[in-house]
């Protein structure tokens, strides 16, 4: 199976700063590659999909992009409620397959 | 607007067997499949399988084969996922979620998770 990974595990960025998350695939998985963000006690949402389109309803200071194996996500001016846990997630090959996840924190 | 709503909580012995639902609504469910993911305590999601919901074809991961069946029931549009002889690192929320725009791709909307607690 296709193993991703994110890095870093934990980034910390103040509100209104940029934030550059990482993921990278094993193997290249194309464009076939999600983004989704995970509030505490909530189901994940999905930001990002075919690594740079951003779903319904998803604010412009998302943004993706990347092909093959390495993938960035985005977020240009943190907002409060941006602070989450982000995964990525590839769905080029079954079985699709999650990172580990990146924490954004508050600095 | 699109739900998927979930049964609640369990709580099960090991080596018993659970079977969670996930009743959709505000589309056509035999348009679009479900998969399954899990969430075990504090760790990351765990893709488990797929279910077209307009042939009833299936993809399990691996990892769950033999354990896991995945069903449908267009009549109700309720998508089942039943995992038997529980251990206690199937101790997990469990989600279902639907297909972005068929098979192979992301998920765009997500039920609100059940949470299934295996113990002695």
């Amino acid at each position: 199976e296709i193993v991703m990974t994110q890095s870093p595990a934990t980034l910390s960025v103040s509100p209104g700063e940029r934030a550059t998350l990482s993921c990278r695939a094993s193997q290249s998985v194309s464009s076939n590659l999600a983004w989704y963000q995970q509030k505490p006690g909530q189901a994940p949402r999905l930001l990002i999909y075919g690594a740079s389109t951003r779903a319904t309803g998803i604010p412009a200071r998302f943004s993706g992009s990347g092909s093959g194996t390495e993938f960035t996500l985005t977020i240009s001016s943190l907002q409060s409620e941006d602070f989450a846990v982000y995964y990525c997630q590839q769905y080029n090959n079954w079985p699709d397959t999650f990172g580990q996840g990146t924490k954004l924190e508050i600095k | 607007q699109v739900q998927l709503v979930q049964s609640g909580a369990e709580v099960k012995k090991p080596g018993a067997s659970v079977k969670v639902s996930c009743k959709a609504s505000g589309y056509t469910f035999t348009s679009y499949g479900i998969s399954w993911v899990r969430q075990a305590p504090g760790q990351g999601l765990e893709w488990m399988g797929w279910i077209s919901a307009y042939n009833g074809n299936t993809n399990y991961a691996q990892k769950l084969q033999g354990r896991v069946t995945m069903t449908t029931d267009t009549s109700t549009s309720t998508a089942y996922m039943e995992l038997r002889s529980l251990r206690s690192d199937d101790t997990a929320v469990y989600y279902c979620a639907r297909d972005l725009y068929g098979s192979g791709t992301p998920s765009d909307y997500w039920g609100q998770g059940t949470l299934v607690t295996v113990s002695s």
